[in-house]
Order: C-alpha cells, then structure tokens, then sequence
C-alpha cells in the first residue's frame, strides 16, 4: 500500500529532551516535506526537501532540523524542545511537488512539557 | 510574504453547493491545490490547478485565475460526510515550496 509513514503517533517528551520524529515514504517520491499545525494557523511548513540531500527552509524552521540522506526517509529533529513546539506535525510527500499533491502521514501528536 | 486568504467557516445545507475562495499572492505562484481534512484525520488531496480554469472531480470542482490571483473550490451535492475543513495550498517557485491557508471549516446541516 501506498503510504507515508510517521512515528510516533503520540509523544509526550520534557524540555531539552532531544528526539526525533521519523518518516518514511513508500512511493518513490522525490518531494518530502514537514508540517505544523496548530488550531487557528493551518498548516505552517517547517521543512522541505526536492531530493536526496536537498533540503531547504519553510516558514517556521526555528527550533528544528532535517535530512535525507535516503530519497524514502526523512526524518525531522528538535535538537532543545521546548513548550512552543508543542503541536500536531505532518510528514507528507510528493512525485512532482505540484501534479497530483502531497500524501500525508498519520501525524504525530508532540507534547513538550 | 507569502500569504493566502480564505473564509474561516461557512455553513450549507445538504444537497446544496458551496464555494469555497481563496485568494493569494502572486509573487512566485506556480500551482493551487485543495486538501480536505476531517477532525482527527490527516488533510488529503482532492484537486491541483496550475492553468487558469475549471478542473472537475466527480462533485468537486476548483478553479483558477491567475490574473486575480484567486481560486476557489464547488462542492455540489453536499453531504454530511463533506463536513471538513479544506485548505488551499500555493507552490512557489525555486523548489516548489508549497505553503497552505488557515483553513476553511465546513459544516454540512441536514
């Protein structure tokens, strides 16, 4: 099946914990990107990547890092989590970046206390 | 910036249509798409609009003017299922940096 898969489902982790959200796509897609979505601001892009080793910024990329070192993965890390990432983030991906949208992930529901 | 607008909520009644706007800079537009999001769920896609005009998907349709940078997405023959939030999504330019609106809640009455 076709699918991008996030985990975990749901984190609850303590300020200055690092950790790590992975992501893994099935498709063969070139495109991968990160979302943050919080009540009132839709979705906010934190990352994004066009290929291996292509990664650039999105509007809210403080506080976060990325790579993909492998066109199927692309994991997303909060180096020093604090309270103001606590949110509801997406992994999705994308054949064209354009034709046919972005397939996202489940979600991962992160709780920094 | 790169910003897009679109309403906050709207309300309709079963078997009727609505339309839902967004308008958006122009600044490095590439494409319009529209997700569709249901409580708990993750958004999917439903439509992409990179010329200007209709494109039709079974009961939804979207469109596109790129001379007044603005879109929109018909939903006809609504259904309680359809009660959802929908986002539009610009692509930019220079690696397709793909940038979505707050969201537009949807409730469908009987």
């Amino acid at each position: 099946e076709a699918q991008v898969t996030q985990n975990p489902r749901y984190l609850i982790t303590v300020t200055g914990k690092k950790l790590t959200v992975t992501c893994s796509q099935n498709m063969n897609h070139e495109y991968m990107s990160w979302y943050r979505q919080d009540p009132g601001l839709g979705l906010r892009q934190i990352y994004y990547s066009m290929n291996v080793e292509v990664t650039d910024k999105g509007d809210v990329p403080e506080g976060y890092k990325v790579s993909r070192k492998e066109k199927r993965n692309f994991p997303l890390i909060l180096e020093s989590p604090s309270p103001n990432q606590t949110s509801l983030y997406f992994c999705a991906s994308s054949l064209s970046g354009t034709v046919g949208g972005y397939t996202f992930g489940s979600g991962t529901r992160l709780t920094v206390v | 910036g790169q910003s897009l607008e679109q309403p906050s909520e709207v309300t309709a009644v079963e078997g009727a249509i609505v339309q839902i706007n967004c308008t958006y800079q122009t600044s490095g537009f590439y494409g319009l798409s529209w997700y569709q999001q249901h409580d708990g769920g993750a958004p999917t896609f439903l439509s992409y609009n990179g010329l200007d005009g209709l494109e039709e998907t079974g009961r939804f349709s979207s469109f596109l003017s790129r001379s007044d940078s603005y879109g929109y997405l018909l939903l006809q023959e609504l259904q309680m299922k359809d009660s959802a939030s929908y986002f539009c999504a610009v692509t930019y330019t220079g690696g397709f940096k793909t940038i979505f609106g707050a969201g537009t809640r949807l409730f469908v009455k009987a």
